[in-house]
């Protein structure tokens, strides 16, 4: 079975730093790209970038480059999105997601609060 | 540029079928897409990849009332015998040399 499992929601203050991760599971994780798509509340799903575990080739949309990295570990199936220093306005649902394949990580809250 | 378009809103009746349109750009006819559904507050699901001849792969699970054509460069999702449960946004998606594009989705409500 296919599975992409994210980390828990996180409640961080503005300027802290924040790792959530996607773990992928049932396929060969290193032969398709991940994505990770924002959604804010009541808005539409907004693509940030994608990376192909394979060999961690990594591209971004232009308007999240600078923003975020993106990373991965294939030895152990694993996505990952960093923030170096959250902003208020990162508040959002976060997920991962194989559209080729046609799956989708749970996602992750993140709440930015001061 | 690589855009795709969708109607923001649609509505049918509970029992009747529906028929939701995602426009490539110019010049992009021969993508393939994928569709994906939102019910009201939870994740998305993947319903199928669409490819520009109207073949499509539908995900686990997906019913049989969710079905996949294709003309020109529009692609359309038909939900037949809608439920109540079918209310939702859905969102068309495809894949470019190192980039995903995104629809703004069509909010769909079953009457």
């Amino acid at each position: 079975e296919v599975q992409l499992v994210q980390s828990g929601a996180e409640v961080k203050k503005p300027g802290e730093s924040l790792k959530i991760s996607c773990k992928g599971s049932g396929y060969s994780f290193t032969s398709y790209w991940i994505g990770w798509v924002r959604q804010m509340p009541g808005k539409g799903l907004e693509w940030m970038g994608i990376i192909y575990p394979g060999d961690s080739d990594t591209r971004y949309s232009p308007s999240f480059q600078g923003q975020v990295t993106i990373s991965a570990d294939k030895s152990i199936s694993t996505a990952y999105l960093q923030w170096s220093s959250l902003k208020a306005s990162d508040t959002a649902m976060y997920y991962c997601a194989n559209t080729v394949l046609g799956y989708w990580g749970q996602g992750t809250l993140v709440t930015v609060s001061s | 540029q690589l855009v795709l378009t969708q109607s923001p809103s649609a509505s049918a009746s509970l029992g009747a079928s529906v028929k939701l349109t995602c426009t490539l750009s110019s010049g992009h006819s021969s993508y393939t897409i994928a569709w994906h559904q939102q019910q009201p507050d939870k994740g998305p699901r993947s319903l199928m990849n669409l490819n520009s001849d109207g073949s499509h792969s539908k995900g686990d699970g997906i019913p049989d009332r969710f079905s996949g054509s294709s003309s020109g460069a529009e692609r359309y999702l038909t939900i037949s015998s809608l439920q109540s449960e079918d209310e939702a946004d859905y969102y068309c998606q495809t894949w470019d040399t190192g980039k995903w594009v995104f629809g703004g989705g069509t909010k769909l409500t079953v009457l």
